[in-house]
């Protein structure tokens, strides 16, 4: 069956900590993985977008890492600010003409 | 771009009454859109898939008749909840994707829907 975990469910860190969110999946087969941030009230937004054969991912201070093989995925959050306070979902697509699989999400808050 | 615009944002309605939500691509052809529900603290749920010019395709347990979704044009996709119930309040959400799924799944903004 394909899933997408998440963990942990919800973490809470001091401003300007660094913080890493992991991602499961036994979707197969695989075509990408992608972190969506959601703030509440809000639509979620693409924060990256990775293939089987990429290892690495930036977009400012969110890296997102994917091993294929292991079939994992973790996004990592540097420098954290209170805006980053929201939740994030790995999201997985499988093959063309599938619908994308969600993780439950992290809902993760940054305190002052 | 890959700009997603949905509306309205919030909308309040009244048991037995019909509510429509549309979600426009601004900047591409979205050949596909999607519509989800999400509840509290929980990740979103896929209701039904509608590619243009075709019949949308529900997720089971999703009811058509409840409902309805039009994708007539190839930037605007609608949903409309029909003679809405309290248990309908809900976010919903669409996304779209141009042609070969290159445009990422592009989220709109929600809809939070609260029935009275």
């Amino acid at each position: 069956k394909n899933q997408v975990e998440q963990s942990p469910q919800s973490l809470i860190i001091l401003e300007g900590k660094n913080c890493t969110l992991q991602c499961n999946y036994t979707v197969s087969p695989f075509s990408n993985l992608r972190w969506y941030k959601q703030d509440t009230g809000r639509g979620p937004v693409s924060l990256t977008i990775m293939t089987f054969s990429e290892n690495t991912k930036s977009n400012g201070r969110y890296t997102a890492t994917l091993d294929a093989d292991t079939k994992q995925s973790s996004l990592h959050i540097t420098a954290s600010q209170l805006s980053d306070s929201a939740s994030y979902i790995c999201v997985v697509r499988g093959q063309a003409g599938t619908a994308l699989i969600f993780g439950k999400g992290t809902t993760l808050s940054v305190s002052s | 771009g890959a700009v997603v615009s949905q509306h309205p944002s919030r909308v309040i309605c009244k048991s037995g009454t019909s509510v429509k939500i549309e979600c426009r691509s601004l900047d591409f052809q979205a050949t596909t859109m999607f519509w989800y529900r999400q509840f509290p603290k929980q990740s979103l749920m896929l209701m039904a898939t509608s590619n243009e010019g075709s019949k949308a395709t529900y997720e089971q347990g999703v009811e058509k008749d409840k409902f309805l979704i039009n994708h007539a044009s190839l930037t605007l996709s609608t949903l409309t909840v029909t003679s809405a119930h309290p248990e309908d309040s809900s976010f919903y959400i669409c996304s779209a994707t141009g042609q070969g799924g290159n445009y990422g799944y592009t989220f709109g903004s929600g809809t939070r829907l609260t029935v009275v």
